[in-house]
């Protein structure tokens, strides 16, 4: 199974940015790198995934390193809502498997 | 709304009873997905559908059975489960083929088992 490494849990400010980070130095050429996060009482919310080049969708960026090994999940202004537990996964040719994932916290 | 329906919510059952979950989803998606999620502990996969035919097992005990009738509903049917079965059961569905890479999945809410 393809690893990924998350911090257990973060803090940030309500509106402002936020950086998750993920850790997977053992991805191979074709792993996609997906994000997903589950908020209280609910089942996970796919949040955005990428390949090689950076993404941007409505709901947050995916930065991908240029030797793919670390990614991470931008929320440009946190709010309220956004506090939940974030998974990041490497998806091939396999079954998505999560991880514990970052709980993140977000402080009014 | 998720698109993903699951039922019920909430399930309380002894270890002699049979019951069954419901998953059902009207997104045109060709494959579905039973998750188990205890406390403390990531998400295990447990099994998967494509295209109505079971294409991974994931090493789940007998007592936990799988029914796919067509695309759009999934089935859970469990008898003689144990109280450490007891956590939410989450289906998922993805339009694409589940080994695919840019595979996204949509959860359901998720059917809260509790095994007295």
């Amino acid at each position: 199974d393809a690893k990924t490494t998350q911090p257990n849990s973060m803090e940030s400010n309500e509106e402002e940015p936020v950086h998750l980070p993920c850790n997977h130095s053992t991805i191979s050429g074709t792993d996609y790198i997906h994000w997903y996060r589950q908020l209280p009482s609910q089942g996970p919310e796919y949040v955005i995934h990428g390949l090689t080049s950076n993404v941007n969708n409505r709901m947050a960026s995916l930065a991908i390193a240029e030797d793919r090994k670390s990614s991470t999940l931008i929320l440009h202004r946190a709010t309220l809502r956004d506090a939940a537990v974030y998974y990041c996964i490497l998806l091939r040719d396999d079954k998505i498997i999560f991880g514990k994932g970052t709980r993140l916290h977000i402080l009014p | 709304e998720t698109g993903v329906t699951q039922t019920p919510r909430h399930l309380v059952m002894g270890m002699t009873n049979k019951k069954s979950l419901k998953c059902e989803q009207h997104l045109g998606h060709n494959a579905m997905y039973w998750y188990k999620q205890s406390a403390k502990k990531p998400l295990e996969l447990m099994f998967v559908y494509s295209l109505e035919e079971r294409v991974e097992n994931n090493s789940v005990p007998s007592r936990f059975s799988p029914e796919c009738p067509n695309s759009s509903h999934l089935f859970l049917h469990l008898h003689t489960l144990q109280p450490e079965d007891s956590a939410l059961y989450l289906c998922a569905s993805s339009l694409l083929g589940w080994s695919a890479g840019a595979n996204v999945l949509t959860f359901g809410a998720g059917s809260r088992l509790t095994v007295l």
